[in-house]
């Protein structure tokens, strides 16, 4: 699976737009990338997941570049709620278990 | 999304006893299961793969004679700490695969967590 590289750390503050940019230098053709939202004490929860280009739903955007070597999460006017740690992965169809890196802590303040 | 619930959502024992954590599927059939285990400010550490029928596999550094899996249906897996020690103590996820729009997606449960005195 390929690794991924993301930011420990990153501070926004309530009604900002927070860009957590994530590297995957080795993904491969038949490669996924999914991202994860996990607060304290609970399971990560799905939040986006593309291919390539930008994929958007009512929480977030995902923007992949052509060559797909990294990707960005987009999470708009964020809340005090939203302080979280992220997780970017890197998956495929076979469905192998996604081995999860250290994530971003996203910390939001009023 | 797919949900997948654990059960219990936490869970104190004392050393030397077993412990059961189940993992369900609630309203897809999952032939594949995954266990976490997460310790505090760490990220999740894959333990093993639980596959409907057959012998889970374990991830390496993962003894297989603690940590008892068995994924008896399509949408149940359990895991059973056996003679827990204060070590074991952490935060235990599953996930199961689900069908997505474009590629298998894994969703998880709520996560339990193990205390052992």
């Amino acid at each position: 699976l390929a690794k991924t590289t993301q930011p420990i750390s990153m501070d926004s503050y309530e009604g900002q737009e927070v860009n957590i940019t994530c590297s995957h230098n080795n993904i491969a053709t038949n490669d996924y990338i999914t991202w994860y939202q996990q607060f304290p004490s609970q399971g990560p929860r799905f939040i986006i997941q593309g291919y390539k280009t930008k994929v958007t739903n009512e929480v977030a955007s995902l923007f992949i570049p052509a060559d797909r070597k990294s990707s960005t999460l987009s999470l708009p006017r964020v809340s005090l709620s939203d302080t979280a740690v992220y997780y970017c992965l890197v998956s495929n169809q076979a469905g192998t278990a996604l081995i999860f890196g250290k994530g971003t802590t996203l910390s939001v303040s009023s | 999304g797919a949900v997948v619930s654990q059960h219990p959502s936490w869970v104190i024992c004392k050393s030397g006893t077993s412990v059961k954590i189940e993992c369900r599927s609630l309203d897809f059939q999952a032939t594949t299961m995954f266990w976490y285990r997460q310790f505090p400010k760490q990220s999740l550490m894959l333990m093993a793969t639980s596959n409907e029928g057959s012998k889970a596999t374990y991830e390496q550094g993962v003894e297989k004679d603690k940590f008892l899996i068995n994924h008896a249906s399509l949408t149940l897996s359990t895991l059973t700490v056996t003679s827990a020690h204060p070590e074991d103590s952490s935060f235990y996820i599953c996930s199961a695969r689900a069908p997505g729009a474009m590629v298998d997606t894994q969703y998880f449960g709520p996560g339990t967590r193990l205390t052992v005195l």
